[in-house]
């Protein structure tokens, strides 16, 4: 198994609080990604990283923003939670891109009060 | 831009039937094409992937896809189903700049004895 972790594992919060869960590789992959996954959807990109310092927007990142300081860590944040952000959150890696496999994490349970 | 249409969001089959799960795509580009599997609170494993190399792909626990172009599909399949098999398969294609996937809204397989 690919060496992802996400913390926490699950976390309730209010409406209106600041929320950011970390997803931390052992693998020095270069690409990460969140996603959010919600029934009838499937899963979708909310951001991306394709290196430290880089990132760019996903297809439902309004509300929320990314950080990569370090290669093995890729940090998503809630500015102000809503309810319409309960969700799961998952992370996943990539060695590469052209025909390369992503590999996800265990993901994040959040619930928005 | 790229899409995924899983057909069907429920299949239910008997144990030792066969299992088909459906995905079409559209792709600008040359398709790069993965199957998913997400079993009840984890994250996501991959089963196989389609790099152009042969238009049947084996993968793990007996599943299999087969890429044709002429139809846009990339269909799941796996002789005899097990009671183990029953999860969440997703379908994704690569998108075009080939950074991101593009995941269909999954199928979810019931397998009954």
């Amino acid at each position: 198994d690919a060496g992802i972790t996400q913390s926490p594992r699950h976390k309730v919060t209010e409406t209106g609080t600041p929320v950011t869960l970390r997803c931390h590789q052992t693998e020095n992959h270069r690409y990460m990604y969140w996603y959010r996954q919600d029934p009838g959807h499937g899963l979708r990109l909310i951001h991306y990283s394709y290196g430290v310092k880089d990132t760019d927007k996903g297809e439902v990142s309004d509300g929320y923003s990314v950080s990569r300081s370090k290669t093995e860590d890729f940090l998503l944040t809630l500015e102000s939670a809503t309810s319409s952000q309960t969700s799961v959150y998952f992370c996943a890696i990539s060695e590469s891109i052209k025909g390369y496999e992503q590999y996800f994490g265990p993901g994040t349970r959040l619930t928005v009060t | 831009a790229q899409s995924v249409t899983q057909l069907g969001s429920h299949v239910s089959v008997s144990e030792g039937a066969l299992v088909l799960l459906r995905c079409n795509y559209s792709s600008s580009v040359p398709p790069y094409l993965f199957w998913y599997v997400q079993y009840p609170n984890q994250g996501l494993q991959l089963l196989l992937k389609y790099t152009s190399a042969a238009t049947l792909v084996k993968g793990i626990n007996g599943f299999e896809a087969e890429f044709k172009k002429s139809e846009t599909s990339f269909h799941l399949t796996k002789p005899s189903a097990h009671m183990s098999d029953a999860a969440e398969y997703f379908c994704a294609v690569q998108n075009s700049g080939y950074s991101t996937l593009t995941f269909g809204k999954g199928t979810m397989l019931l397998v009954s004895p």
